[in-house]
């Protein structure tokens, strides 16, 4: 059973939808991300937070939009999607140290499918 | 500057056969490396870490990496390949001093019969 859960696990939305996905983590870690998983692309990097604080944001379009409310909960608000962001989102989290550094391995959840239509 | 590269994107064995699936890096500095695997439906999970302590680091489910700084690379393997190791592979390079870790473009691993 993976320490970081995501819902829902499968999502279709209009382009004119409103929706949110969800990622929970009980691994005590103090950073999270959220990552874009496309069919025969690259992981791409959305965003880090780090302490609940915003440290990356990857040039992510504005209808995505991240919420760290604590250490154990991240949010993707999601508004106006278009075709090409279906695609399987994933969240990761990890203990950053106290010097900054992202050398621990990362903890993923099993993603959530996004489906726009 | 760091980056890394999974020099094949498809890589088809036999069960029962060794497995391969080779990784490049590039790094400014000693850097921390990790391989993951994918199976279908799910997230990436840790297969294994290499931070300094040994060339050769030992993973799960029987597979190993070996560090070569002289190569540049950091290949995973497994003597015997089984079906459940059909999945996707990626190779990541991490490094100090803020969020740097790169993911190679992964390499899908097929297991015949």
């Amino acid at each position: 059973e993976t320490g970081v859960t995501q819902t829902p696990r499968h999502l279709v939305m209009g382009m004119t939808n409103k929706k949110s996905l969800k990622c929970e983590q009980h691994l005590g870690h103090n950073a999270m991300y959220w990552y874009k998983q496309s069919a025969k692309k690259p992981l791409e990097l959305m965003f880090v937070y780090n302490f609940k604080e915003q440290t990356e944001n990857n040039s992510v379009p504005s209808r995505f939009s991240p919420e760290c409310p604590n250490s154990s909960h991240l949010f993707l608000h999601l508004h106006t999607l278009q075709p090409e962001d279906s695609a399987l989102y994933l969240c990761a989290s990890s203990q950053v140290s106290g010097m900054g550094s992202y050398n621990s391995p990362l903890h993923f959840g099993n993603g959530t499918r996004l489906t726009v239509t | 500057a760091q980056s890394v590269t999974q020099l094949d994107s498809h890589v088809s064995v036999s069960e029962g056969t060794p497995v391969l699936l080779r990784c490049n890096y590039s790094s400014s500095y000693s850097p921390s490396l990790f391989w993951y695997v994918q199976h279908p439906n799910k997230g990436l999970q840790l297969l294994l870490k290499y931070t300094s302590a040994a060339t050769l680091v030992k993973g799960i489910n029987g597979f190993e990496a070996e560090f070569k700084k002289s190569e540049t690379s950091f290949h995973l393997t497994k003597p015997s390949a089984h079906m459940s190791d059909a999945a996707e592979y990626f190779c990541v390079v991490s490094g100090t001093g803020g969020f740097k870790t790169i993911f190679g473009a992964g390499t899908r691993l097929f297991v015949k019969a």
